[in-house]
């Protein structure tokens, strides 16, 4: 395992619906990452959080909010989402944000989410 | 604009032959290249990164080889066994404003008997 836990790992929700993601990461680590994989698509960075401050929003709709409470954990809150919303979402933790190889992402196993 | 692009998309190999998977980006100015290998229903995992000094680097049966000049890598994979199917990532950092991870769609791999 590599020290990022995501829960739950399955969801099925319907657009009405308002559910949360949570990961956990047991690294240490100060920078910690949403991500959107979609088939056949490259990964899709949606936010990043440097010791609980965003400092990262690639444009993602507001039906989608994150929250860091702390350094080792973080949320995605889901509401009203679309069908094309469907996707298997990861996150992933680091040491910091800066580019240097020291700064690899580890990520979760990932929640694949469907939205009927 | 920053691109990945990866080749094959998928590939299909008997166990124990050799394959080779290819990466080719646009990311400019290079900072560095991972390979990560993600299992099914797993999440990536970083088996390699190399930086603009060097040329090849290996872990186990996985070698990664990086050509800067004509922006172009490859993971060869040795020997392959069952667990290597997998997809195969190849994730491009940049320096400066091209400091962002730029991700390639993958090459899925699967290993038969």
């Amino acid at each position: 395992e590599t020290g990022v836990t995501q829960t739950p790992r399955h969801l099925v929700m319907g657009m009405t619906n308002k559910k949360s993601l949570k990961c956990e990461q047991h690294l240490g680590h100060n920078a910690m990452y949403w991500y959107k994989q979609s088939a056949k698509k490259p990964l899709e960075l949606m936010f990043v959080y440097s010791l609980e401050e965003r400092v990262e929003n690639n444009s993602v709709p507001s039906r989608f909010s994150p929250e860091c409470p702390n350094s080792s954990h973080l949320f995605l809150h889901l509401h009203t989402l679309q069908p094309e919303d469907s996707a298997l979402y990861l996150c992933a933790s680091s040491p910091g944000t800066s580019g240097g190889a020291e700064n690899e992402q580890f990520f979760g196993p990932g929640t694949r989410l469907t939205v009927l | 604009k920053n691109q990945v692009e990866q080749s094959p998309q998928s590939l299909i190999i008997l166990e124990g032959k050799n394959c080779t998977l290819q990466c080719n980006y646009t990311v400019s100015p290079f900072s560095n290249l991972r390979w990560y290998k993600q299992d099914t229903g797993r999440g990536p995992v970083s088996l390699t990164i190399m930086t603009f000094s060097e040329n090849t680097k290996s872990n186990g049966r996985y070698t990664a080889t990086l050509d800067a000049d004509t922006k172009q890598s490859s993971l060869h994979i040795t020997a392959s066994q069952l667990s290597d199917s997998a997809s195969y990532i190849c994730v491009v950092r940049g320096t400066g404003t091209a400091s962002k991870l730029t991700f390639g769609t993958g090459t899925r791999l699967q290993v038969t008997l």
